[in-house]
């Protein structure tokens, strides 16, 4: 089973510190996503990468950067917190994009106070 | 632009009693749509993937079924543990490709 890791279940930061959340996955993936999930507004793709040191801007990507070093793992990072952040952090991976589903974490719930 | 909605919003069934959720699309080439449930609190987990229109999938009590302007997810004699968000999302073949649209999902729950 692919199994999609993420660092943290519960965050919670301060407005303006800079934030990383860390994904790994264990299935050679080549893909990888960072979402944000709100009540209301569904799953909003913040990047993308199709692999190792290459993203691409998803639909709501200010505010945040990422970084892929290494094939398995993709890290997403809050320059500097604001409280509009505040969200569900979900990690996705996936072997070929639109043939194979994307595969999720369980989340990290981020609050920024 | 790709839509996915999905309807309705919430559905509360008895146990036993089956019925089935929605997810209309408007995707440019249609690539794929993906089901996943998802409990509170985690992510989303795959169950399904549909390529094609009259294509259908199983497992337990879930059926996908897929046309050209819809899917539907039946669920059969639906247990209380059947209770999640069910989320289905489309891709499409087009230059953005690797682009998941999500629906904003069913709320399902099933009294025992």
């Amino acid at each position: 089973d692919v199994k999609v890791t993420q660092s943290s279940r519960y965050l919670v930061k301060r407005t303006g510190e800079k934030v990383f959340l860390e994904c790994v996955q264990d299935m050679d993936h080549e893909n990888m996503f960072w979402y944000r999930q709100d009540p209301g507004l569904g799953l909003r793709l913040i990047y993308f990468s199709y692999d190792v040191k290459m993203k691409e801007k998803g639909d709501i990507p200010e505010g945040y950067s990422v970084s892929r070093e290494k094939k398995e793992r993709f890290s997403l990072i809050l320059e500097s917190a604001s409280t509009n952040q505040t969200s569900m952090y979900l990690c996705a991976s996936s072997g070929q994009i639109g043939n194979q589903p994307q595969h999720f974490g369980d989340g990290t719930r981020l609050s920024i106070l | 632009e790709d839509q996915v909605t999905q309807s309705p919003e919430a559905l509360r069934l008895q146990e036993g009693e089956s019925s089935s959720l929605n997810c209309s699309y408007t995707v440019s080439g249609l690539r794929g749509l993906f089901w996943y449930r998802q409990d509170p609190g985690k992510g989303p987990e795959f169950l399904f993937t549909l390529y094609s229109a009259g294509e259908e999938k199983e497992k337990e009590r879930l059926k996908a079924t897929l046309t050209k302007k819809e899917s539907f997810l039946h669920i059969t004699a639906p247990k209380p543990e059947d209770s999640a968000t069910y989320l289905c999302a489309a891709v499409n073949s087009g230059g953005s490709n690797y682009k998941l649209t999500f629906g904003k999902g069913t709320l399902l729950t099933v009294n025992p």
